[in-house]
């Protein structure tokens, strides 16, 4: 099946600071998602972007679909953002499968 | 973005016991529902895949006799831990989807057996 790899594992700034998280796929995607779970549990949508660029306040994410690759971009990063950022893809549309996430504490 | 609700949020249980999980497509037709399940510090385990109608299909490892699913509608799925002991506690979550379209989570179950 498809691998997926998020990088880093875990990365810790101060608040107001900039990040890039990396997901890496194994395989051609027709869905690819950005998802958030907070502290308490919950998973968000951040961003449904199999190719291509978005924005969304102070998130952006890029797919470049030909190198397998996504970013996710966080600016003038808060301590609500805290949390775990995961990646998921799916080839043939019938399931996604989920990087191991990167944990992102944001401290004041 | 669209809806899916998940419910209870928490559940405690004593050993031996029953727990359905129900999740509920508000706003769009879930075609297919998947369940997960993620234990602390780790990332989401595919534990089956439901389609409206039809019967799941589990992920290797996974008890389909313990874990009993139900798709019997496109707004509603709903997931049976079966005589639920202590290392079934966990965090069990659906995912769903229209198709070929992005997917929206429900909000979590934590279940905990006593």
């Amino acid at each position: 099946g498809i691998q997926v790899e998020q990088s880093p594992p875990d990365l810790i700034l101060q608040e107001g600071a900039n990040s890039t998280l990396r997901c890496n796929f194994s395989d051609s995607v027709n869905n690819l998602q950005w998802f958030h779970q907070n502290p308490w549990g919950q998973l968000i949508n951040l961003f449904y972007i199999p190719s291509g660029t978005k924005q969304n306040g102070r998130l952006s994410a890029t797919t470049v679909a030909t190198e397998r690759y996504s970013l996710l971009y966080i600016s003038s990063s808060q301590t609500t953002d805290s949390g775990v950022y995961f990646c998921a893809v799916d080839t043939s549309g019938s399931r996604l499968t989920f990087g191991e996430g990167t944990q992102l504490t944001v401290n004041p | 973005g669209a809806v899916v609700s998940q419910h209870p949020s928490r559940v405690i249980c004593k050993s031996g016991t029953s727990v359905k999980i129900e999740c509920r497509s508000l706003d769009f037709q879930a075609t297919t529902m998947f369940w997960y399940r993620q234990f602390p510090k780790q990332s989401l385990m595919l534990m089956a895949t439901s389609n409206e109608g039809s019967k799941a299909t589990y992920e290797q490892g996974v008890e389909k006799d313990k874990f009993l699913i139900n798709h019997a509608s496109l707004t509603l799925s709903t997931l049976t831990v079966t005589s639920a002991h202590p290392e079934d506690s966990s965090f069990y979550i659906c995912l769903g989807t229209g198709g070929k379209t992005e997917a929206f989570f429900g909000q979590g179950t934590r279940l905990t057996v006593v």
